[in-house]
Parts: structure tokens; C-alpha cells; sequence
């Protein structure tokens, strides 16, 4: 069973950097799959910021990109977010999820983590 | 971006019941609809992928529908554990999700 945890600070100053990390069991990231961060600010909805194929090749959210960083740490088999320049608008849940790319496709999230709530407040 | 509507925001119904909700495409996504399950406190959970198809373990009273521009999500027969929060998603274009439709 795959097992996905998201660990980081709860709590980020605006205009400074949110920085996260997903740790992955029971599965090697390198063997497949794409690996995404997909966010739910407090009573909204859904938001895809980005994605990471296991090789290392990523694609981000257009409204996002110029802000994120998504990376992967082969040897700890764990998968890592920076945004930046982060608002108060940036306060979520930010979920990490495995994404099953049926034919090949991205966009089919199997697995998921339970969450970090990270506030942007000063 | 491809936006998603679902309707309704919120459907009050009873256990045994059935329930129908929709999920409308601003531009045709092909049969790319994916709809999750989120109860509160929880991750979403994956139902349904290319909008009909069953995902793993996911009881057969989930069923889903729909191409081009317009999808529905059919619960035959409400269980107590199947009032939450359910979301489309399209995986056409990148990925968007719909703002989600509370069954309660």
C-alpha cells in the first residue's frame, strides 16, 4: 500500500518562501508514476499546482509557475514544494498525491497524504 | 483554462435515495472526467476515472457518465457513509477542478 505523509512549518511570514516535503513508503518513486502537490485553501475547493514525473521532468499550474519548485529526492524517496513570495492567499491544505496517469495521461490522483494546513500570517 | 461547473452547490436527500450530480465542462474535455469523494478532515478519494470507470474498490452503487461538455456522478442508492463533499476534475487540459457539490 502506498503511503504518502506531507511534513513542514504550519505557519510562513508573507513574502517568504513555503517550503514542503512529502515522504513516500511503499513505493520507489523512480520506479513510475507522476508525484503532485494539489492544495485546498480553508472551505474551497481543489487547486492543481504541479506535478513531477518520476525521471525528474515537471509541469506546473500557469497561474503558479513562476512561483513553484517542485523536486524529488531519489535517495530519501520523498518529494519536495517551495513556493514563493507566498500571501495570504496561499493559506491551505497542501496535499501530496500520486498521480496513476492512466494511458499515460496525468490527472488521475490514487494516493493521497492527509494534509499540512500551512497559514500565511505575519 | 477549462472551467467546471457542478450542480447542484448542495443536495439534501436521504439515505436509500438516489442521487444525481452534474459537472459541466466549459469546453469539450472528451470523456477526461475524473470525480473524487472528500469527507471532512480527509484527502479526496479517487471514484471514478475517464468518466465511467470504477476505480479500485469503489462500491458498484458509483457510477458515472457523460462526454464532450457534460458528465453526471449516479449513486443508486444512498449509504450513510456516502454524504461528503464530491468534486470533478478534468485531465484534458492540465488539471482544473469543479468547486464541488455537498450531498447531505
Amino acid at each position: 500500500q502506498v503511503h504518502l505523509q506531507e511534513s513542514g512549518p504550519g505557519l510562513v511570514k508573507p513574502s517568504e518562501t513555503l517550503s514542503l516535503t512529502c515522504g513516500v513508503s511503499g513505493y520507489s518513486i523512480n520506479s513510475g508514476y507522476y508525484w503532485a502537490w494539489i492544495r485546498q485553501p480553508p472551505g474551497k475547493g481543489l487547486e492543481f499546482i504541479g506535478s513531477l514525473y518520476h525521471s525528474g521532468g515537471t509541469y506546473y499550474n500557469p497561474s503558479l509557475t513562476s512561483r513553484v519548485t517542485i523536486s524529488v529526492d531519489m535517495s530519501k524517496n520523498h518529494l519536495s514544494l517551495r513556493l514563493s513570495s507566498v500571501t495570504a492567499a496561499d493559506t491551505a491544505v497542501y496535499y501530496c498525491a500520486r498521480d496513476a496517469a492512466i494511458f499515460n495521461r496525468p490527472g488521475t490522483f490514487d494516493f493521497w497524504g492527509r494534509g499540512i494546513l500551512v497559514t500565511v500570517s505575519s | 483554462e477549462i472551467v467546471l461547473t457542478q450542480s447542484p452547490a448542495t443536495l439534501s436527500l436521504s439515505p436509500g435515495e438516489g442521487a444525481t450530480l452534474s459537472c459541466r465542462a466549459s469546453q469539450s474535455v472528451g470523456n477526461y472526467v475524473v470525480w473524487y469523494q472528500q469527507k471532512p478532515g480527509q484527502p479526496p478519494r479517487l471514484l471514478i476515472y475517464d468518466a465511467s470507470n470504477r476505480a479500485a474498490g469503489i462500491p458498484a452503487r458509483f457510477s458515472g457518465s457523460g462526454s464532450g461538455t457534460d458528465f453526471t456522478l449516479t449513486i443508486s442508492s444512498l449509504e450513510p457513509e456516502d454524504f461528503a463533499v464530491y468534486y470533478c476534475q478534468q485531465r484534458s487540459h492540465w488539471q482544473t477542478f469543479g468547486q464541488g457539490t455537498k450531498l447531505e
